[in-house]
């Protein structure tokens, strides 16, 4: 069975800050996606980065980042110029290629400090 | 979250009663799934379908029922409520067809107690 671990329950950075993420995740399948997901107070789940598996490139979107070790099977999400929109729940993510299950981590709170 | 409905968004149970959450989605998706978040964690898995008569199990599938009849639609059943069911739930959908990378769709969440 795959499993995901996030280690850190709680982290904190400065306003334009540089923060990572950390996340573990153990499978034996070849084909899977990597997520990354905010959960702000609201509860909606947005979608901040996705990665393929079968990609060496790290994936970005704008101020958001992966680190993507496949051997280690390690998947870290790096938050530039941190902005106090960022504060939420985030959530990384498995996605098996074999039967699309969904799986999440326990989750971090990222607090950002004015 | 337009295209994943969930109702209620409310319930307060009393232990042993049964219910009923309604997850139904108008994007043709053929992945369905549901799961639980309990205070300060993650989602956890309960139970998903690739298809239209297709279910299997997830992370914490016991105390729980799906089915799916048509594609629109995937049912939780909760057949005798219990205070260790008192949750958030979720339900989410994608389409399976091509891809696993394919933007996954999340519900509004739906708030249980059950007392």
């Amino acid at each position: 069975a795959q499993t995901v671990t996030q280690s850190q329950p709680e982290m904190s950075v400065q306003e334009a800050e540089t923060v990572t993420l950390s996340c573990t995740y153990d499978t034996s399948e070849s084909d899977y996606y990597l997520f990354w997901y905010k959960q702000p107070p609201s509860r909606q789940m947005i979608l901040v980065i996705r990665q393929e598996a079968y990609k060496q490139q790290n994936a970005t979107e704008n101020r958001f980042s992966v680190n993507f070790q496949k051997a280690a099977k390690s998947f870290s999400l790096k938050i530039s110029d941190s902005q106090l929109g960022d504060a939420a729940m985030y959530f990384c993510a498995y996605r098996s290629g074999h039967t699309g299950k969904l799986i999440f981590g326990q989750g971090t709170t990222l607090q950002v400090k004015p | 979250n337009a295209g994943v409905t969930q109702t209620p968004k409310f319930q307060v149970l009393k232990t042993g009663q049964s219910m009923t959450l309604q997850c139904a989605q108008d994007m043709n998706h053929e992945y369905m799934s549901w799961y639980r978040q309990d205070p300060g964690m993650g989602l956890r898995l309960i139970h998903y379908s690739v298809g239209a008569g297709i279910t299997d199990q997830g992370e914490v599938p016991n105390g729980y029922n799906v089915s799916r009849s048509t594609t629109e639609d995937f049912p939780l059943r909760l057949l005798s409520a219990a205070p260790s069911q008192t949750s958030v739930y979720f339900c989410a959908s994608s389409y399976s067809e091509g891809s696993s990378g394919n933007t996954i769709y999340f519900g509004e969440g739906s708030w249980l107690t059950v007392v």
